[in-house]
């Protein structure tokens, strides 16, 4: 029984450069939230998609955004890395759009150097 | 703007022992309000939730009660094993058609045997 998946689990980037999150959620999800967690924080919530479509946006630069396939699963990219950047990167899956259940990923924990 | 004030920030109590959590959030319409618990380097995983319609709601150890007027809810853990050891997140999410969290800072747990 598949849980939330996400890659990559560990990334290390250069101040400047861009990076793709990428996140399957369970099976029959249909919705996906992206979190930044930083050390010592709650989530904070950055965006999430349903049905494909943006239903959520957080208080982030547009350097951030993110993107929902067909099959659900989504991807989010970050340009112009800077320091601050670096944080543990959460997807979240849900069966529904709102009031439910959000499963979570084991993150993807970016360091940027 | 919406936010979620969590207290304490962190928490130690004795095998046994109750321990209770408090959380305080901003947007009186909020309708939602999930707790989860993360241990050292996992994932999120919810424990409890409770929905605005309902004051109070419990799972065996586990008990959340929720106070709309005051605009405040409460995780309660009875019994504290050293298992129960671990970070613990309020949520509450706010009106509109998405299934945004706002997360509180999180209260660090430490059950000693």
């Amino acid at each position: 029984d598949a849980g939330v998946t996400q890659s990559p689990t560990h990334l290390i980037k250069t101040r400047g450069q861009h990076v793709t999150l990428r996140c399957s959620p369970i099976s029959g999800h249909k919705s996906v939230s992206w979190y930044q967690q930083v050390l010592g924080q709650g989530p904070q919530f950055i965006f999430q998609y349903y049905e494909k479509e943006e239903r959520g946006r957080g208080n982030f630069p547009d350097r951030f955004s993110a993107r929902q396939f067909p099959n659900y699963s989504s991807e989010l990219n970050v340009n112009a890395l800077l320091l601050g950047d670096s944080a543990l990167y959460l997807c979240a899956s849900s069966a529904g759009l709102q009031n439910t259940e959000a499963f979570f990923g084991q993150g993807t924990r970016l360091t940027v150097v | 703007g919406e936010n979620v004030e969590q207290h304490p920030s962190t928490l130690s109590v004795q095998e046994g022992d109750s321990a209770v959590i408090k959380c305080t959030y901003s947007d009186s319409a909020s309708n939602y309000f999930p707790w989860y618990k993360q241990e050292l380097g996992k994932r999120p995983q919810l424990i409890i939730d409770i929905r605005s319609n309902v004051g109070e709601k419990k799972d065996q150890r586990i008990a959340v009660t929720l106070n709309k007027t005051a605009k405040h809810f409460s995780l309660h853990i009875t019994e504290t094993q050293p298992e129960d050891s671990a970070v613990y997140f309020c949520a509450a999410s706010p009106p509109g058609n998405t299934g945004k969290l706002i997360f509180g800072q999180g209260t660090t747990l430490q059950v000693k045997p």
